[in-house]
């Protein structure tokens, strides 16, 4: 399976700050990537797919980058609405496989 | 507006089955891949298999963790998805999800959750 590793698993900062998650796949995934958000109570949100594609309705403060193995998904000017968790996720191969998370805190 | 809502969680017991539906409105369910995703307390999500749409016969996808165990099946007459969990086991304590998989296999619609818990 491929392995998918989110190195932070909580990260703080404060609104109006850019941050920057980071994952990491265990083979080479081309661009079959998607990040996730999620809140409590609420139902998983789809950010972006293919690395960098904007699901519709997701602001334009999110943006991804990355191919390979190496992926960032990166917040500007941080909203207090963006905290919560946000996972990764492959879709190169089968079995599909998420990383651990890496949860967001607003200072 | 897509909506996904699970049912069907509870409390069972070690060896036990249960069956968790997913009400689906808001889109031509025929025309879709459904997943199921868990998540146990504290851990990653876990991609548990699919059933594909219409369009490819309906066909099953299972991750090798649950494969044999696990079944999930679709009533496309009233746009309800389900799986079948047979033989459960602690491990199987966790929220499980219903998603909508376009076919490039992202899950761009959740539903909410059902808890599932495997205790004595």
């Amino acid at each position: 399976d491929v392995q998918m590793t989110q190195s932070l698993s909580y990260l703080a900062a404060s609104p109006g700050e850019s941050v920057s998650i980071s994952c990491k796949a265990s083979k080479s995934i081309s661009n079959y990537l998607a990040w996730y958000q999620q809140k409590p109570g609420e139902a998983y949100k789809l950010l972006i797919y293919s690395g960098s594609t904007l699901q519709s309705g997701t602001p334009s403060r999110f943006s991804g980058s990355g191919s390979g193995t190496d992926f960032t998904l990166t917040i500007r000017s941080l909203e207090p609405e963006d905290f919560g968790l946000y996972y990764c996720q492959q879709y190169y191969e089968k079995p599909l496989t998420f990383g651990s998370g890496t949860k967001l805190e607003i200072k | 507006e897509v909506k996904l809502l699970e049912s069907g969680g509870g409390l069972v017991q070690p060896g036990g089955s249960l069956r968790l539906s997913c009400a689906a409105s808001g889109f031509t369910f025929t025309d879709f891949y459904m997943s199921w995703i868990r998540q146990p307390p504290g851990k990653a999500p876990e991609w548990l298999g699919v059933i594909r749409n219409k369009a490819n016969g309906y066909t099953t996808e299972y991750n090798p963790s649950v494969k044999g165990r696990f079944t999930i099946s679709r009533d496309n007459t009233q746009n309800i998805l389900y799986l079948q969990m047979n033989t459960l086991r602690a491990e199987d304590t966790a929220i499980y999800y219903c998603a909508r998989t376009p076919s490039y296999w992202y899950f761009d619609f959740w539903g909410p959750g059902t808890m599932v818990t495997v205790s004595s």
